[in-house]
């Protein structure tokens, strides 16, 4: 039963580029989020996407895009990358009808280096 | 605002002892959901224990367990019988149904707290 995937596990830009981040959630799962993990600190939510639709977000600016697929795969797009934007890139997948209690799986991240 | 706080930076423990990581919540809202999560330098986030507000009892899953204090907001996980594989960052969390009911996926993460095991 395969986790959450998520590729490249390490990519290093520009400033001002454009990059995209992919993801494809554990088995059994419909709903993707996204969150980065500046060094040393917790997780941001960046957004939810659930029947590809972006269904809630967080506080970022609107360079953060995404895109859910009819697999329920997903894509975040940052675009005119920020030195701030360097960051560990995480993303979560649930199935969007369970339970309340039922937690996040996580894949290993995206380290994206800004340069 | 929701907050997690998690006061403890590092901590250290002996193999085979107990430790306690701490973790205060802030929210207005009486129905909340309480994570915590481990990532080892991987990057990975694994989900260790959860506990709602609702919840009679302190959630118990194998070594993990928390100690839910409701009225003082607190949530400290508890590992019993530390082990060198415990050796990781270890992350408090709250989901707020306010947020898009119960479907949300957003979590309000702490600052973490760094657990080294030494044998």
């Amino acid at each position: 039963d395969a986790g959450v995937t998520q590729s490249p596990t390490h990519l290093i830009k520009t400033r001002g580029q454009q990059v995209t981040l992919r993801c494809s959630p554990k088995s059994g799962h419909d709903t993707v989020s996204w969150y980065q993990q500046a060094l040393g600190q917790g997780p941001q939510f960046i957004f939810q996407y659930y029947e590809e639709e972006e269904r809630q977000r967080g506080n970022f600016p609107d360079r953060f895009s995404g895109h859910q697929f009819p697999n329920y795969s997903s894509e975040l797009n940052v675009n005119a990358l920020l030195l701030g934007d360097s960051a560990l890139y995480l993303c979560a997948s649930r199935a969007g009808q369970s339970s309340y209690n039922s937690p996040l799986h996580f894949g290993n991240g995206t380290r994206l280096t800004v340069t | 605002a929701q907050k997690i706080t998690q006061t403890q930076p590092g901590m250290f423990v002996q193999e085979k002892e107990a430790v306690t990581l701490d973790c205060t919540y802030d929210t207005s809202d009486p129905s909340y959901g309480l994570f915590w999560y481990k990532q080892p330098s991987s990057g990975e986030m694994i989900f260790l224990i959860y506990q709602g507000s609702y919840d009679q009892q302190n959630a118990t899953e194998g070594r993990y367990s928390l100690n839910f204090q409701k009225a003082r907001k607190s949530a400290n996980l508890v590992i019993s019988a530390s082990q060198l594989g415990d050796s990781a960052m270890y992350f408090c969390a709250m989901r707020d149904p306010r947020d898009y009911g119960g479907a949300t996926n957003k979590l309000i993460f702490g600052t973490g707290t760094l657990l080294a095991v030494q044998p």
